[in-house]
């Protein structure tokens, strides 16, 4: 069973424009919450954390968790082609030993 | 930056065969991490160390060995291939915040099992 779930599958944005992933965790232990992103032929690389309710910006980047729904999301504004990439939420286990991960949301930002 | 190294790259071998992919991180993190990458699937962790000697199960890790020499360098063993281990593999280590740190990725190991 997938606990933690990811959505879109793809996204397809216009360069400029802004783009939203979503994330959901299916169990309450999980509340801690980092986005990776990964481009073609590479390993993830991490964007940002996110542990606390509400909004957390980083450059074009901002992350808002909902803990009451365990739900958390990405927005990108301003978005570049060199922002096509598959991204990754991943949720922090209770004991602090690993994380678990989506299955990814595949953006492409067209010129 | 935090440096993990993958070796091999690339990897073909038959259904039966003996496969050891290799993981090398220099930056003194405590926690080990072996992950197969599948569409569809995501990131599914196999197992996971957190410290020279020690070695947890991941949630796939039937088929899988895993053993962590040193501090640097954790080996994942594959003793009979099967083709539904084709996979990329991605190798990854993160600091005391284990689950809450930043997790740094190496540039992970293609294998094809035939």
């Amino acid at each position: 069973q997938q606990k933690v779930q990811q959505s879109p599958e793809s996204l397809s944005v216009p360069e400029g424009g802004m783009a939203s992933l979503n994330c959901t965790s299916s169990d309450r232990n999980f509340q801690y919450f980092w986005w990776y992103r990964q481009h073609s032929g590479e390993g993830p690389k991490a964007l940002m954390s996110i542990f606390s309710d509400g909004d957390k910006k980083e450059g074009r980047f901002t992350a808002h968790l909902n803990k009451a729904s365990l739900h958390v999301s990405l927005h990108i504004r301003d978005s570049q082609p060199s922002d096509s990439a598959l991204y990754f939420c991943a949720a922090s286990e209770p004991s602090g030993t690993y994380q678990r991960f989506g299955t990814g949301t595949k953006l492409q930002v067209v010129p | 930056e935090a440096a993990v190294t993958q070796s091999p790259r690339n990897k073909v071998t038959v259904t039966g065969g003996n496969v050891t992919l290799s993981c090398r991180q220099t930056n003194s993190h405590n926690y080990m991490y072996w992950y197969r990458q599948d569409t569809g699937h995501g990131l599914r962790l196999i197992h996971y160390s957190y410290g020279a000697g020690n070695l947890q199960i991941g949630d796939v890790p039937d088929g899988y060995k895993a053993t962590r020499t040193t501090q640097e360098d954790f080996f994942l063993l594959l003793e009979l291939a099967s083709p539904s281990q084709t996979s990329l593999y991605f190798c990854a280590s993160s600091g005391t915040g284990g689950a809450y740190a930043e997790q740094f990725f190496g540039p992970g190991t293609r294998l094809t099992v035939l």
